[in-house]
């Protein structure tokens, strides 16, 4: 089956510097990937969708200078957190849409980011 | 993307079949219903999905009412592992919105 993995899996970091999170479909082409985020006892909130070689489109409310989107092949898309703050503390899922297929979606484990 | 409705909890017992209901009564004729479940910090693991065919597969059933504004997904022998949070979600094209989920809880 298709296999999402995201790197690294946990990461801590001092506040004010920046994180980056890749998301990798291991055994298929992805067109499209979409970044969530996830507090504490709540559900997945989508942040953004990006298209390989196009800019990612962002959710309401959601800051894209903050969270830098690079979706810049068929198989990987970066997350990259800058001027990480405690509030930014949150798990991050990754998931990736087969190209061509019927919009299925696949899930990465998720990344726990952790702003001391 | 439609919203879905699903009970914020159910319990069932260890050995028997877990029926988890969502309601998607905005569903358009293009949007497929998809079940995804979360075990405690990891990613969503896909289920099901189906159209408007009931549906089964080594993991579970989808029932979908003939008007497709609802759905019941069926875990046929609940175990502990079946523990988690599920998610009904429908979709069209492009994103997944994820509402509140049913806690699942199997109790032995």
């Amino acid at each position: 089956g298709a296999v999402v993995s995201q790197h690294p899996s946990w990461v801590i970091c001092k506040s004010g510097t920046s994180v980056k999170i890749e998301c990798r479909s291991l055994d298929f082409q992805a067109t499209t990937m979409f970044w969530y985020r996830q507090f504490p006892k709540q559900s997945l909130m989508l942040m953004a969708t990006s298209n390989e070689g196009s800019k990612a489109t962002y959710e309401q409310g959601v800051e894209k200078d903050k969270f830098l989107i690079n979706h810049a092949s068929l198989t990987l898309s970066t997350l990259t957190v800058t001027s990480a703050h405690p509030e930014d503390s949150s798990f991050y899922i990754c998931s990736a849409g087969i190209a061509g297929g019927l919009n299925e979606q696949f899930f990465g484990p998720g990344t726990r980011l952790t702003v001391l | 993307d439609a919203k879905t409705t699903q009970p914020p909890s159910m319990d069932c017992a260890e050995g028997r079949a877990a029926n988890l209901p969502c309601n998607h009564s905005t569903i358009s004729g293009n949007e497929y219903v998809y079940w995804y479940r979360q075990i405690h910090s990891q990613g969503p693991q896909y289920i099901i999905h189906g159209l408007k065919n009931n549906e089964t597969n080594e993991m579970a059933s989808l029932i979908i009412t003939e008007d497709r504004k609802s759905s019941t997904l069926i875990l046929p022998h609940a175990t502990l592992r079946d523990t988690a949070v599920y998610y009904c979600i429908v979709r069209g094209t492009g994103k997944s919105t994820f509402g509140d989920g049913t806690t699942l809880t199997v109790k032995p």
